[in-house]
């Protein structure tokens, strides 16, 4: 158990809809990632929030959209849903900034299929 | 353009032996590489690093092997136990983008007992 968790575990939905992923880093963790992994990729890095500030961007769509609350959860938004956007959808935290220190820990995951 | 290849999509290996997991990547300016462990229905694990100042770091039965010159990395896994079973990524950070990972495809290891 890497202390992040990630919910819900499963969602299905249709086109054109709009979905919720909800994580929760590790107890004392600043930093939240989202990585996407479709079919036969590696995890794409979409988006970076460390203490609730958006910090870097990767490969996210304009339908997606992020945000880390003061408590320190975090949610991505997928909206206008498409079918090549069923994938798992993972969140990682570590404790700060730096990926050269820090290790970064990974939730198990939200697979998202999109009908 | 996938800036980090496993060219490999799978490799099988008998217990006891040696595993060699292969990465290759073609951006020069990466300075920083990770391997990872995912087994189904987990999120990845951290598994080693090593900084591109470095060609060789061992950990336990691990070892990461780094050639900048041909761009490439390798996992050595001594000696393979079932458990090793898993996908591995290799993954790089952008010299600079401290905190941005770029993930290769992985590569399915099936240990056989």
């Amino acid at each position: 158990d890497s202390g992040v968790t990630q919910t819900p575990k499963h969602l299905i939905t249709a086109t054109g809809q709009r979905v919720t992923l909800r994580c929760s880093p590790r107890s004392g963790d600043l930093s939240v990632y989202w990585y996407q992994q479709s079919l036969d990729q590696g995890l794409q890095f979409l988006i970076q929030y460390y203490n609730g500030e958006e910090r870097a961007k990767g490969n996210i769509l304009e339908r997606f959209s992020a945000q880390q609350f003061p408590d320190l959860h975090s949610e991505l938004n997928l909206s206008s849903l498409e079918l090549g956007d069923s994938a798992l959808y993972f969140c990682a935290s570590s404790p700060h900034l730096d990926l050269y220190t820090d290790t970064q820990y990974f939730g198990p995951g939200t697979r998202l299929t999109v009908l | 353009d996938q800036q980090v290849k496993q060219n490999s999509p799978s490799l099988s290996v008998q217990e006891g032996r040696i595993s060699i997991l292969n990465c290759d990547y073609t951006n020069s300016m990466f300075d920083y590489f990770l391997w990872y462990k995912k087994y189904p229905a987990e999120g990845p694990t951290f598994l080693i690093s090593i900084s591109s100042i470095k060609d060789k770091n061992e950990d336990g039965r691990f070892t990461v092997f780094l050639n900048k010159s041909a761009k490439h990395l390798s996992l050595h896994i001594v000696p393979s136990q079932p458990g090793d079973s898993a996908v591995y990524f290799c993954a790089a950070i952008l010299g600079g983008a401290t905190n941005k990972l770029i993930f290769g495809t992985g590569t399915l290891l099936a240990v056989q007992p």
